[in-house]
């Protein structure tokens, strides 16, 4: 089975530039999120996905910070404008229907804002 | 919304011995406690989990323990190994938010040789 697939996996940017990620997850998995990881921290949850709706975006920075997840499968992440403190890996995961079910990471995406 | 505290945030023990790592939770209504172990440049990974309804749950090395009513969970690792080295994460998920999973603070651990 194919994990979750994350691209680009390194990315430098200046800040005020803008950026995306993208996601591919398990397929057949329902549940997606995006984390943000700031070195040294544990995961941040941005936003979760259910199929293709929002189910908590709670934490996500809506004023620099977008995110879709079109036909319910693949997920994209944008940060526009970025700033210095954005400098983090980003992390997908997928799981099957959420909950109480093992969430699958992607390797992450590092950005580096300067 | 839910909390998750973990401690310590750094571990160092000598090969063999044991480690454990401890969290607690904030909403009661959380119902599944998973931890994460996560190398260098690599996303976490699951090593074990336990549901609200069980108290303990082992396997191999590993074992995980849960009190709900202190709303406290923990790892232990026995006859720690150099590969055990990365740094781990206590999860919980509770359905009065959605079913999403929030992870603590993360712990380092060191195993020496």
């Amino acid at each position: 089975e194919a994990g979750v697939a994350q691209s680009p996996r390194y990315k430098i940017i200046e800040k005020r530039q803008s950026v995306a990620f993208w996601c591919n997850p398990i397929s057949g998995h329902a549940t997606l999120y995006w984390y943000q990881q700031i070195l040294g921290q544990g995961p941040k949850l941005l936003i979760q996905f259910q199929n293709n709706g929002v189910v908590d975006d709670s934490q996500l920075p809506k004023d620099r910070f977008s995110a879709e997840r079109l036909k319910g499968v693949d997920s994209t992440l944008k940060i526009q404008p970025a700033k210095l403190e954005d400098s983090a890996v980003y992390l997908c995961a997928s799981q099957p229907w959420g909950g109480d079910t093992e969430a699958f990471f992607g390797q992450g995406t590092r950005l580096t804002v300067v | 919304g839910e909390n998750v505290e973990q401690h310590p945030s750094t571990l160092s023990v000598q090969e063999g011995d044991s480690a454990v790592i401890k969290c607690t939770y904030s909403d009661s209504a959380s119902n599944y406690f998973p931890w994460y172990k996560q190398e260098l440049g690599k996303g976490p990974q699951l090593i074990i989990d336990i549901r609200s309804n069980v108290g303990e749950k082992k396997d191999q090395r590993i074992a995980v323990t849960l009190n709900k009513t202190a709303k406290h969970f923990s790892l232990h690792i026995t006859e720690t190994q150099p590969e055990d080295s990365a740094v781990y994460f206590c999860a919980a998920v509770s359905y009065n938010q959605g079913g999403k999973l929030i992870f603590g603070q993360g712990t380092e651990l060191s195993v020496k040789p």
